[in-house]
Order: C-alpha cells, then sequence, then structure tokens
C-alpha cells in the first residue's frame, strides 16, 4: 500500500461539471505535487507546492486549480475540462530541502475520463 | 528544460542481468539522477538514485558516466516481478522531477 492516498480512484465528468481530486499524506513530508499523465507517456509536470505555497505551476490552463489546504492535503479543482484532459492524475510528496537524495512518493492517482 | 531519453523497450530473461540505458544530455553539475520505476495501475517508486559515483542499493545499482551525460541502471538478476517501466529523472532545482521517456522492460520466464 502506498502512504501517498488519492480519492476517488477513478471520476468520470462532463465538461460542464466541477469537480476535485484529493491527496492526502501523513509522512510529515513539506512538498507535494500533481503530475498528469497520458497513456504511454511519462509523468508531465503540474504543479509543486513547498510549505503549502505554490512553487512551480508549470502553465497549466486555469481549468485546474490546485490547493494546499495544509501539509498534509492537495487538492485539484478541475472545471470545464475537455476531453483531452481525460488522463491519470498523480499526486506525489517528499521531504523539504535542497538534497537532491529527496525521493518522491507517489499515490497510485486518479483516473480521469471526461466526457 | 531537462531532456532525458531512453530506449522504448528491452527484453530480459529471468534471472540474468539487465542493463537499462538512460542519456541527459542537458544535466548540469548539481542536477541529481534518480530512477523510478512504474508497475501497471499503479504510481512510480522509487529505485535509486546518484549525483557523480556508482550507487547500489538492495533494488539495483546506478552507473553514472564520468561526464554525467549518461547513467545505466543495473538489476542483477532480473525476476518477473522486475516488468515494469523504468525512468530515468534529471532533478533540476529542488523539486522539478523531469521524467525521461521510459523504458518498458519484459522478463521473460
Amino acid at each position: 500500500d502506498t502512504e501517498v492516498t488519492q480519492t476517488p480512484k477513478h471520476l468520470v465528468m462532463g465538461m460542464t461539471n466541477k469537480k476535485s481530486l484529493k491527496c492526502e499524506q501523513h509522512m510529515g513530508h513539506r512538498a507535494m505535487y500533481w503530475y498528469k499523465q497520458k497513456a504511454k507517456k511519462p509523468p508531465e509536470l503540474m504543479f509543486v507546492y513547498s510549505y503549502e505555497k505554490l512553487s512551480i505551476n508549470e502553465s497549466v490552463p486555469s481549468r485546474f486549480s490546485p490547493e494546499c489546504p495544509n501539509s498534509s492535503l492537495l487538492n485539484l479543482h478541475l472545471h470545464a475540462l475537455q476531453p483531452e484532459d481525460s488522463a491519470l492524475y498523480l499526486c506525489a510528496s517528499s521531504p523539504q530541502g535542497a538534497q537532491g537524495y529527496s525521493p518522491l512518493h507517489f499515490g497510485n492517482g486518479t483516473r480521469l475520463t471526461v466526457t | 528544460d531537462a531532456k532525458t531519453t531512453q530506449p522504448n523497450s528491452m527484453e530480459s530473461n529471468e534471472e540474468e542481468p539487465v542493463h537499462l540505458p538512460c542519456n541527459h544530455s542537458t544535466i548540469s553539475g548539481t542536477d541529481y539522477i534518480h530512477w523510478y520505476r512504474q508497475l501497471p495501475s499503479q504510481g512510480p517508486e522509487y529505485v535509486i538514485h546518484g549525483l557523480t559515483s556508482n550507487v547500489n542499493n538492495r533494488m539495483a545499482s546506478l552507473a553514472i558516466a564520468e561526464d554525467r551525460k549518461s547513467s545505466t541502471l543495473i538489476l542483477h538478476r532480473a525476476t518477473l516481478r522486475d516488468a515494469a517501466v523504468y525512468y530515468c529523472i534529471q532533478r533540476s532545482g529542488t523539486y522539478k522531477y523531469i521524467f525521461g521517456t521510459g523504458t518498458r522492460l519484459k522478463v521473460l520466464a
């Protein structure tokens, strides 16, 4: 079992819906990440939070809105998505620090389908 | 931006060693090299990392070229459970973990 929990595991939504993806970790990590993974492709970085502040936004469209309410939780709010946004959305966390040996701990993802 | 390239797929016989290569020609002096693997229907999991020296852990070994523009992940005895997609990752800065193209490893019984 992974120490990073993502809910829901699967989500189907229409293009006019609003939904949220949730991610939780209790390892005391202070950096949290959202990645998007299309089929047979590597994960692509979307957002990074460090100490609950947004540190990196990889030019992600505004229909994706991240939120980090506290150091254990990370949300991704979805609104007016397109069918091409269908993908596996992965959450990860890592210990805070500048050293290179901060491995990412991934959840098993939310499989999103936009109809 | 950082860019790493890997062969699309490789095959190995069970119980034999596997060498998975990665090119990271844009790497800078402070970028760490990480390797992760992803089993079907799971998130990626950490395998090993290094900066300049070769590294060993219980899962694998990592050999880093002297110019650091390439590295090789070595699985000493492949098992059927090692069948996965293996990603080489350049860590640029504190938080930018940029995944390589990935190698799908098939292990033959």
